[in-house]
This record gives C-alpha cells, sequence and structure tokens, in this order.
C-alpha cells in the first residue's frame, strides 16, 4: 500500500524559509493530488495547498504569499517550501494524499488517505 | 467566525451512540470527510462522502448529512475510540480545503 514519510530540518531559525519533502511509497506519484496539512502544538489541524503532477496547485489563501508546494514524478516526491517563517509556524507538519469523492452527480468532496507520520519543525533563533 | 464549526468536546457512555457534528455552509454543497487522531499519532480517514468507511475501519463509525450539517456517529463506543475527531470539506468559497475545528471524544 502507498506510504509517505516527511523529511527535513527539525529547526528552522525566523525570517528563513523552512523546506520539506514527502517521499511516496508503494506507488506512483502520478495521477492524485499531494497535500501539505500542519498543526501547531495543542492545536487543530490547518490545510497548507495541494499539487496535481500535471503543476495544478491550490494553495491556502491565508498563507499563500509564503508558500510553494513542488512535485518530482522522477523521484516520486514532493515538497514544501514556507518563507519568512515565525514561531507561528512552528507545528507538525503532514504529507497526505488528496482524493476526490465523485457520486452519480460529480464530484462531491476530498478526503486525505493515507498520511505520512508528520515530522515537528520547530522556529526558533 | 469558521468555516466548518465543531463542538470542542462530547462524552459518550462505553457502548452508547455518540453523534459529532460540523456544521458550515459548504456543507450543502460538498460531503465532509473524517479523521480520528490519537496523541502523539498522524490522523486516520475514518469516513468520507455519504457514508464510506476506507478498509480497516469499523462498521461501528458511520457518516450522514442534513442541510448544512454534516455528522459522524459511533454507534457501540468503545474505548479505544477516544480520541479527537476532524472533519474536513471546502470552505465557504468552494475553491479551498479547511478542517473543522476537532473535537475530543472521551469515552466514560
Amino acid at each position: 500500500q502507498v506510504q509517505l514519510q516527511e523529511s527535513g530540518p527539525g529547526l528552522v531559525k525566523p525570517s528563513e524559509t523552512l523546506s520539506l519533502t514527502c517521499t511516496v511509497s508503494g506507488g506512483s506519484i502520478s495521477s492524485f493530488y499531494w497535500s501539505w496539512i500542519r498543526q501547531s502544538p495543542g492545536k487543530g489541524l490547518e490545510w497548507i495547498g495541494y499539487i496535481h503532477n500535471s503543476g495544478i496547485t491550490n494553495y491556502n489563501p491565508s498563507l499563500k504569499s509564503r508558500v510553494t508546494i513542488s512535485i518530482d514524478t522522477s523521484k516520486n516526491q514532493f515538497s514544501l517550501k514556507l518563507t519568512s517563517v515565525t514561531a507561528a509556524d512552528t507545528a507538525v507538519y503532514y504529507c497526505a494524499r488528496r482524493a476526490g469523492y465523485y457520486d452519480s452527480n460529480g464530484y462531491h468532496g476530498d478526503l486525505f488517505d493515507p498520511w505520512g507520520q508528520g515530522t515537528l519543525v520547530t522556529v526558533s533563533s | 467566525s469558521s468555516d466548518l464549526t465543531q463542538d470542542p468536546a462530547v462524552s459518550v457512555a462505553l457502548g452508547q451512540t455518540i453523534r459529532i457534528t460540523c456544521q458550515g455552509d459548504s456543507l450543502t454543497t460538498y460531503y465532509a470527510s473524517w479523521y480520528q487522531q490519537k496523541p502523539g499519532q498522524a490522523p486516520v480517514l475514518v469516513n468520507y462522502g455519504k457514508n464510506n468507511r476506507p478498509s480497516g475501519i469499523p462498521d461501528r463509525f458511520s457518516g450522514s448529512r442534513s442541510g448544512n450539517t454534516a455528522s459522524l456517529i459511533i454507534t457501540g463506543a468503545q474505548a479505544e475510540d477516544e480520541a479527537e475527531y476532524y472533519c474536513n470539506s471546502r470552505d465557504t468559497s468552494g475553491n479551498h480545503l479547511v478542517f473543522g475545528g476537532g473535537t475530543k471524544l472521551t469515552v466514560l
């Protein structure tokens, strides 16, 4: 079955760029949408954005000016870059596969499955 | 205001039924997906769409929708169901995805 694994620095300095990679194993990265989701300590889940291997992206409006999600189909990986980080960006970052839910009337929703285990990124000097 | 609203906390007696709700205007158009998260673990999809369960999810987890409210129903709650539950769907514009604030379920 498909498995996802996040990797990247666990500590980033304020004002610098957070960079994470998600490696997909057990299946091809093509033909699906791939997403980043984060969770600040003790808080709820926040959707960051997603990408399709065609290059289509969709970002959370609150983060859009600082976020770039890219994909490397040759490595079966996709990546997150978040610029100008502050302490508020300290969180566990998850990668997940996003799929659409369709019924006889067409598209009617989204789902995230599976998820990576998550990686904690702390923003601190 | 949040696009998807959940009660912060609910409780249920062991073996009883609990309904966890998620309210939002987008839910009149889009179905919700539901995630269970236990402390220190990644979220797990437990229900999505009209009422679909991924493989391996017990059939005591079911989903429904009425108007602008989606519900996750746990019939015969077990101790291992104690967790945080999040709904997900589209935002009010329909253009982006959003999570509800989460509901902490306590099994008494």
